[in-house]
């Protein structure tokens, strides 16, 4: 079935650092991929999406590039704050089916 | 205005009782869901509703019900509680195949 596996956390880097989470998913025929973050303590929000192929998602600073042929969808920033800190979740939809990834928590320290 | 809404925030509740959480949209979405998110922050999808059918109702036991009576409401009963249940849980609805979903601010709940 379909399934996505992303980088366990936490990650933990200093404020204007380079940022990485590795993103891989599993779905038959063509997916759209996301990214979601949740701030403590409330619901997560759409941060990027991407819906074929070659695309590339970004918002905030932080971008994704759709990669079918390693199936991956790894989420960068090049300078992260320390508002940044919450936690990432990569997700797949297909035909209206979601699935997330295990999260990965972000803390980025002054 | 909130896109995605849930009553109540917080829910302390004693084992065995039973408990109801509201979900509300408005952004004139066909599908709805409900999500379990544990302490651990794993997100695991409980039900889908689209235009007030059941298309996705994965293992969940059948102390859970949901109910949509139309298409920008799905709520979540839950009967008989148990210490496992505690739990955020979220609700969120998309506008069709492919689409994104929005979240609601969740719920915490509580079983003691």
């Amino acid at each position: 079935g379909d399934s996505v596996t992303q980088m366990e956390g936490p990650v933990t880097l200093s404020e204007e650092a380079f940022l990485t989470i590795n993103c891989t998913y599993t779905a038959t025929g063509y997916p759209s991929l996301f990214w979601y973050v949740q701030y403590p303590g409330e619901g997560l929000q759409l941060l990027l999406k991407a819906t074929k192929a070659d695309d590339k998602g970004s918002n905030k600073g932080f971008e994704a590039t759709y990669r079918k042929e390693t199936t991956s969808f790894h989420l960068e920033k090049g300078s992260v704050q320390v508002s940044d800190s919450a936690v990432y979740f990569c997700a797949l939809n297909n035909f209206n089916k979601f699935y997330f990834g295990s999260g990965t928590k972000l803390n980025v320290k002054p | 205005d909130t896109a995605v809404s849930q009553t109540p925030k917080y829910l302390v509740t004693q084992m065995g009782n039973d408990k109801s959480i509201k979900c509300e949209q408005n952004l004139g979405h066909d599908t709805m869901y409900w999500y379990k998110q544990d302490s651990k922050k794993f997100l695991k999808i409980m039900f889908s509703y689209n235009n007030k059918e059941l298309i996705i109702n994965e293992t969940v036991p059948n102390r859970f019900s949901p109910k949509s009576p139309d298409k920008a409401h799905l709520n979540l009963h839950i009967n008989s509680l148990e210490l496992g249940d505690s739990a955020v849980y979220f609700c969120a609805s998309a506008g069709g195949f492919m689409d994104t979903q929005y979240f609601g601010p969740g719920t915490r709940l509580t079983v003691l």
